[in-house]
């Protein structure tokens, strides 16, 4: 069974400048989930997608990032401008659906180094 | 206040020792809880589900206290392969509802040495 594929592996960029990473999830998975995971830190959720809708973005600084899921399978997360801050490895997750106790699936991640 | 504390280390032990990590959560209305597993520079994978009774696989043990609130991860006869970062996961469910978002603690640094 494929997994979550995500790309880019690393991007390095300015800050101020854009930045887009893309998810696949494993196929028939309907829950989509951006997490954030800093040095030394546990993964925070970022959005969460049902099929292609959002059920969870409350914690996405929406001033600087976005993301879509248009047909329910792939997802694109955007930051512009990108911050200091935001250097980090970008987790795409992918479940079977919303239910307690699922089993999250996670890409390799994005490293993003902001300088 | 994070909603899931956990104690970084590093944990160094000799193979064959037995290690217990814990961690804290702070909102009673949580309704399921994990331990990940993440190796360095690799993603999070789901090592096993922490179950009101408590559970065991294989060498892996994971306890609940839900009137503490705090989980425990017990590793018996240690192996090398057992390095890793032990993350610690909580589910915290809406009010009324089947939705819920994952709270991952910072992890807990475990370093079997020969």
């Amino acid at each position: 069974e494929a997994g979550v594929a995500q790309s880019p592996r690393y991007k390095i960029i300015e800050k101020r400048q854009s930045v887009a990473f893309w998810c696949n999830p494993i196929s028939g998975h309907a829950t989509l989930y951006w997490y954030q995971q800093i040095l030394g830190q546990g993964p925070k959720l970022l959005i969460q997608f049902q099929n292609n809708g959002v059920v969870d973005d409350s914690q996405l600084p929406k001033d600087r990032f976005s993301a879509e899921r248009l047909k329910g399978v792939d997802s694109t997360l955007k930051i512009q401008p990108a911050k200091l801050e935001d250097s980090a490895v970008y987790l795409c997750a992918s479940s079977i659906g919303l239910m307690f106790r699922e089993k999250l699936f996670f890409g390799s991640g994005t490293q993003l180094s902001v300088l | 206040r994070k909603e899931v504390e956990q104690d970084p280390g590093p944990f160094n032990v000799p193979e064959g020792a037995t290690v217990a990590f814990n961690c804290t959560y702070s909102n009673s209305a949580s309704q399921s809880f994990f331990w990940y597993r993440q190796d360095c520079r690799k993603e999070p994978k789901l090592l096993m589900s922490v179950y009101s009774s408590g559970n065991e696989d294989g060498r892996f043990t994971a306890q609940l206290n839900r009137a503490s609130q705090y989980i425990s991860l017990l590793i018996r006869d240690s192996k090398l392969s057992d390095s890793a970062t032990y993350l610690c996961v909580v589910n915290v469910a809406d009010r009324g509802s089947t939705l819920g978002r994952l709270y991952f603690g910072r992890g807990t640094q475990l370093t079997v040495w020969p």
